[in-house]
């Protein structure tokens, strides 16, 4: 099993410029997830899908978008990059601990600059 | 909104020396959850806690979730090199798939 993949790796954008980050998990996990790391700030939540269908925003949704295409992908869309969201990207997928919370699991991660 | 704050932000260690850090939250917590990224890696997952006072132990690791639930600790005892990379505490917000993340301790362990 690949577990979450993520492409591309690295990416440098010119201000203005769209991109589309690409995730794919085997592991049959229904819910899926996108973060964002800065330095300092530990990871956080851009949106998540709880289901194939379904798209919730988290702690920093602006200036994204995404789309959760069928149970495997979910992939997060950066319309009009900006150099406030040069970061690294991670995601992920989860199971369930029971109840109570989802153990994630995440991808290689994306390292992204705008210019 | 909910904060998890972390401390320290950084951490030196002699090779055999112990590490703690600690994790503590604004508002009480379901459950709280700890991570590991090593350096150039992607997070992943060591533990879950649920219970309040609940301590559990993976080796040398030893994790505890806090009487009121509003705080965490993980302490390794007798770093070795493997121990290094970043540490992060992680609670829910809200729903269970909305996991809000400390900002992690950053561990070197120095031989």
């Amino acid at each position: 099993n690949a577990g979450v993949t993520q492409t591309p790796k690295f990416q440098v954008l010119k201000t203005g410029q769209s991109m589309t980050l690409q995730c794919a998990q085997d592991m049959n996990h229904n819910s899926m997830y996108w973060y964002r790391q800065d330095p300092g700030m530990g990871l956080r939540l851009i949106y998540y899908s709880a289901s194939e269908g379904t798209t919730d925003k988290g702690e920093v949704p602006n200036g994204y978008n995404v789309s959760r295409l069928n149970k495997r992908e979910f992939s997060l869309r950066l319309e009009s990059a900006a150099p406030s969201q040069t970061s690294v990207y991670f995601c992920a997928s989860s199971e369930s601990l029971g109840g109570l919370g989802e153990k994630l699991f995440f991808g290689s991660g994306t390292q992204l600059s705008v210019l | 909104g909910q904060q998890v704050m972390q401390i320290p932000q950084y951490q030196h260690v002699q090779e055999g020396e112990d590490f703690t850090t600690y994790c503590n939250s604004s508002t009480t917590l379901s459950n709280i959850q700890w991570y590991k990224q090593r350096p150039g890696g992607h997070p992943v997952f060591l533990i879950q806690l649920v219970k309040s006072g609940e301590v559990k132990k993976q080796k040398r690791l030893t994790f505890q979730f806090g009487e009121a639930k509003k705080n965490s600790s993980l302490h390794i005892t007798a770093t070795q090199t493997t121990d290094v990379g970043t540490y992060f505490c992680a609670g829910p917000r809200g729903s269970a798939r909305q996991l809000t993340f400390g900002s992690g301790t950053q561990l070197t362990v120095l031989p």
